[in-house]
């Protein structure tokens, strides 16, 4: 079974500075995606960003970015200039065919 | 990407009653979900609710204890029957468009007393 791993249940960064959230994942699929979530405490869950497992390249939305290790199974999450407005929950998620497996999750507190 | 709205947004009930919870899609989607989430933890798939068909549960989870209806291509429910305290927890619909991303409805928190 296809299995997401958070390592760090928590992380925190000073406003502006940079932080990376990890995540690794198991799988013995070829094709699927991978997706990072923020989820406030509104409780909305909101889609920061998605990779393509065919996608060599990095993807990036804005101020985030990801590291995609194919071969690691790696997903990491980096956020520049953090702002207040990112302290949240960060779930990591794979999906393949229609299997969404999410981490455990990650609270990012943010310091001014 | 889809505007996905739930109802009630949260809930009081007492033991041995049954809640009911509506999600609305603004857009004809092929794929819906339901999916707990207790607290301080992670998302957990309940069942995919399939439009014309019996919803498929994951493991663990039963259609007696969590009934589902999908009437349309927009439109779903999911039911908590006689719930007890280990139910409360914040309940979140989903719905993927194109069968790739999933866009989450704003969540239904419940209390059981």
């Amino acid at each position: 079974a296809q299995t997401v791993t958070q390592s760090q249940p928590e992380m925190s960064v000073q406003e502006a500075e940079t932080v990376t959230l990890s995540c690794t994942y198991d799988t013995s699929e070829s094709d699927y995606y991978l997706f990072w979530y923020k989820q406030p405490p509104s409780r909305q869950m909101i889609l920061v960003i998605r990779q393509e497992a065919y996608k060599q390249q990095n993807a990036t939305e804005n101020r985030f970015s990801v590291n995609f290790q194919k071969a690691a199974k790696s997903f990491s999450l980096k956020i520049s200039d953090s702002q207040l407005g990112d302290a949240a929950m960060y779930f990591c998620a794979y999906r393949s065919n229609n299997d969404m497996r999410f981490g455990a999750g990650t609270r990012l507190t943010v310091k001014p | 990407s889809a505007v996905i709205s739930q109802k009630p947004s949260r809930d009081i009930c007492q033991r041995g009653t049954s809640l009911t919870i509506q999600c609305q899609v603004d857009s004809q989607v092929t794929m819906m979900f339901w999916y707990r989430q207790q607290p301080g933890q992670s998302l957990t798939l309940i069942a995919t609710a399939n439009q014309g068909s019996e919803a498929t549960y994951e493991s663990g989870f039963v259609i007696d204890k969590f009934p589902i209806s999908r009437p349309n291509l927009t439109f779903s429910t999911l039911t908590v029957s006689n719930m007890s305290p280990e139910d409360s927890s914040i309940y979140l619909c989903s719905a993927s468009p194109q069968g790739v991303v999933e866009f989450f409805g704003p969540g239904t928190r419940l209390t059981v007393l």
